[in-house]
């Protein structure tokens, strides 16, 4: 069983909906990572956090908005999406930066009508 | 932006025959991390790699560092059916702190 947990598991959200997508590890990680996966398509690096600071922005949207409240929790707050921002949302953890080993949630379904 | 090349694309095999597929760069890579993703869910980390010319097991699985860095191998053996999934590869770019994932190899088995 992963020890990063994602809520929610799917979501369904219209273009003018707020909604956040949430996660959780309890390993003592200090580095935590959203990435974005398209169908048959690698994960993609959105967003980078070390010890609860934004290292890195993958030159993502600013419709996609990251918070990390402490070292255990990271959250996605989502604003006016497009369809196209329809993907599996995966949050991920390490010890450190940079990775030695990458730990992945399950990931949250998102679909945007 | 660097890539990682994986193959093959996809791989169809009978129960218990040994699988091969490797992830290469034109770039150095510092670290190579092997993952099977299924359907629907997170990838898992299987095996990793921190050293050129590192051979490393885990079960049924074994995965090397290449020598030049440039690449890595990851071989089933015996292959099972839960073995079914996407093989992505994870490489650690050479003096950056970003994980870039190879293409992914589409594995099938049958019984």
């Amino acid at each position: 069983d992963t020890e990063v947990t994602q809520t929610p598991k799917h979501l369904v959200m219209g273009m003018t909906n707020k909604k956040s997508l949430k996660c959780e590890q309890h390993m003592g990680h200090r580095a935590m990572y959203w990435y974005k996966q398209k169908a048959k398509k690698p994960p993609e690096l959105m967003f980078v956090y070390s010890y609860e600071k934004l290292s890195i922005n993958e030159s993502v949207p600013s419709r996609f908005s990251p918070e990390c409240p402490n070292s255990s929790l990271l959250n996605l707050h989502l604003h006016a999406l497009q369809p196209e921002d329809s993907a599996l949302y995966l949050c991920a953890s390490s010890q450190v930066i940079p990775p030695g080993e990458l730990f992945f949630g399950e990931g949250s379904r998102l679909t945007v009508l | 932006g660097q890539q990682l090349n994986q193959s093959p694309q996809s791989m169809f095999i009978q129960e218990g025959e040994d699988v091969s597929m490797n992830c290469t760069s034109s770039s150095i890579f510092n670290t190579w991390l092997w993952y099977k993703q299924d359907p629907g869910e997170g990838p898992v980390l299987l095996i990793a790699l921190y050293k050129a010319g590192e051979l490393t097991s885990n079960g049924r699985l074994t995965a090397q560092f290449g020598i030049t860095r440039k690449d890595s191998f990851l071989n089933i053996s015996a292959s099972i059916p839960s073995d079914v999934g996407i093989y992505f590869c994870a490489g650690l770019w050479d003096n950056t702190d970003k994980l870039i994932f190879g293409t992914g190899t589409r594995l099938q088995v049958f019984p």
